[in-house]
This record gives C-alpha cells, sequence and structure tokens, in this order.
C-alpha cells in the first residue's frame, strides 16, 4: 500500500460507545495530524505529532483521545461524543523540515453520532 | 489572526469554460499560500503553492499568482474539464508555524458538466 490510509471509513456510534479511527502512513513521514472536517466550516486541526511527541493540541475536548505509538501510526480514540462531533476526520502525514506546508491526507472517516 | 476567504460555492461551469476562485487571506508577516484539492470520496492533496510575493504556482494547467498587495491568490484554470469537479481550498501558513498549522478557507465546490 502507498500514501496515508484510514479505517474505518464509515462509523456510525452511539454518545455512550468508545471507538477508535487508525491511520497508517507509508511515505516514510516523520509528522501525523488529525484534522475535523465539518460542513461550511474550514478544516479545523486538532492534534500534531512529530517524532511521535505530541507538539500540538487544539483545545480538543476531552473525549477525543490522540495515539501516536510510531511514526507511521495514529489513532483518535473516541469515548462519550456529542452529534455535533459527525464530521469526515482527516488524517494526514509530512516530513518536517522539507516542503513546509505540504501535507498528505488520508481519504477520511466519515463518523455518525445518534 | 490569520484567516482566508473563498468565493461561496457551488461554482458550475461548462466544459471548456474559464475558471476563476477568489480567494483572500488576513495574516500578520509573510505566509506561504496554498491551493488543496478534495476529488470526490478522497482526501486532501496538494495542488500548487508560492511561498512569496510575485510567486505564481502551477500544476496541471491550474494556476495562481501571490499578489501581497491585494492579499489574494486567485485560482484560475483556462479550459476546464469534467474531471476537474472537486472542492477546492486555499490555505496559508505562515512562516515559523508548526508543519501542520495550515489556516484553510471553507472550499469552492466546482462542478464542470460535459
Amino acid at each position: 500500500e502507498t500514501g496515508v490510509t484510514q479505517t474505518p471509513r464509515h462509523l456510525v456510534m452511539g454518545m455512550t460507545n468508545k471507538k477508535s479511527l487508525k491511520c497508517e502512513q507509508h511515505l516514510g513521514h516523520n509528522a501525523m495530524y488529525w484534522y475535523k472536517q465539518s460542513a461550511k466550516k474550514p478544516l479545523e486541526l486538532m492534534f500534531v505529532y512529530s517524532l511521535e511527541e505530541r507538539v500540538e493540541n487544539n483545545s480538543v475536548p476531552s473525549r477525543f483521545s490522540p495515539e501516536c505509538p510510531n511514526s507511521s501510526h495514529l489513532f483518535l480514540h473516541l469515548h462519550t461524543l456529542q452529534p455535533e462531533d459527525s464530521a469526515l476526520y482527516l488524517c494526514a502525514s509530512s516530513q518536517e523540515g522539507r516542503n513546509p506546508g505540504e501535507l498528505f491526507f488520508g481519504e477520511g472517516s466519515r463518523l455518525t453520532v445518534l | 489572526g490569520n484567516s482566508v476567504t473563498q468565493m461561496e460555492g457551488p461554482v458550475t461551469l461548462s466544459e471548456e469554460a474559464f475558471l476563476t476562485i477568489n480567494c483572500t487571506y488576513t495574516a500578520t508577516g509573510y505566509p506561504s499560500l496554498f491551493w488543496y484539492v478534495q476529488y470526490p470520496g478522497e482526501g486532501l492533496q496538494l495542488l500548487l503553492k508560492a511561498t512569496k510575493a510575485d510567486d505564481k504556482g502551477s500544476n496541471k494547467g491550474f494556476e495562481a499568482t501571490y499578489r501581497k498587495e491585494t492579499t489574494s491568490f486567485h485560482l484560475e484554470k483556462g479550459s476546464v474539464q469534467v474531471s476537474d469537479s472537486a472542492v477546492y481550498f486555499c490555505a496559508l501558513m505562515n512562516y515559523g508555524g508548526s508543519q501542520g498549522n495550515l489556516i484553510f478557507g471553507k472550499g469552492t465546490k466546482l462542478s464542470v458538466k460535459p
């Protein structure tokens, strides 16, 4: 496989469920990101991991919990979400120090919270 | 603060028509500017970029010129094809910012009819 792959592509969960989104990059990059894409709103950066250390957390509610076990994998753990959290969650990767602003995105995980 | 404003969509054009998608920005300092494209069912991918005033980014027949005097980075293509149907995002990144801390516009959906 090449690029950035995300699973699952679609997820429906109740407000009391616990689920996780997974992202894997096959590009040899050293930074990974989670973005939230909602209709009619700009993309929102949620978390940044560089060299497996979290370097940014943009005031995201604690019901979203990221995990980066190595430079190729990134998870977003979901717990007691709200209906307004329904959105497309995009994972991206890049190589720090090379081509600033050039991110490689996965296809996204479409989340629906009932 | 930093922000990006794009023209509201959707934009519907006939094949071979001329395309302009307006983008203006507000930023401190000297940002780099980007256009990303999202084809149906896919993640975002970088289309073109410009890193300083008067630079022109180009790719796949698309062009955009970094205009500091008008704080604009309008996307243009002389003759669109049906395969150009997608959502286009303008973005900026300030110098020294985190690699992934792109500020995105809301996106403009383009539909090209045969």
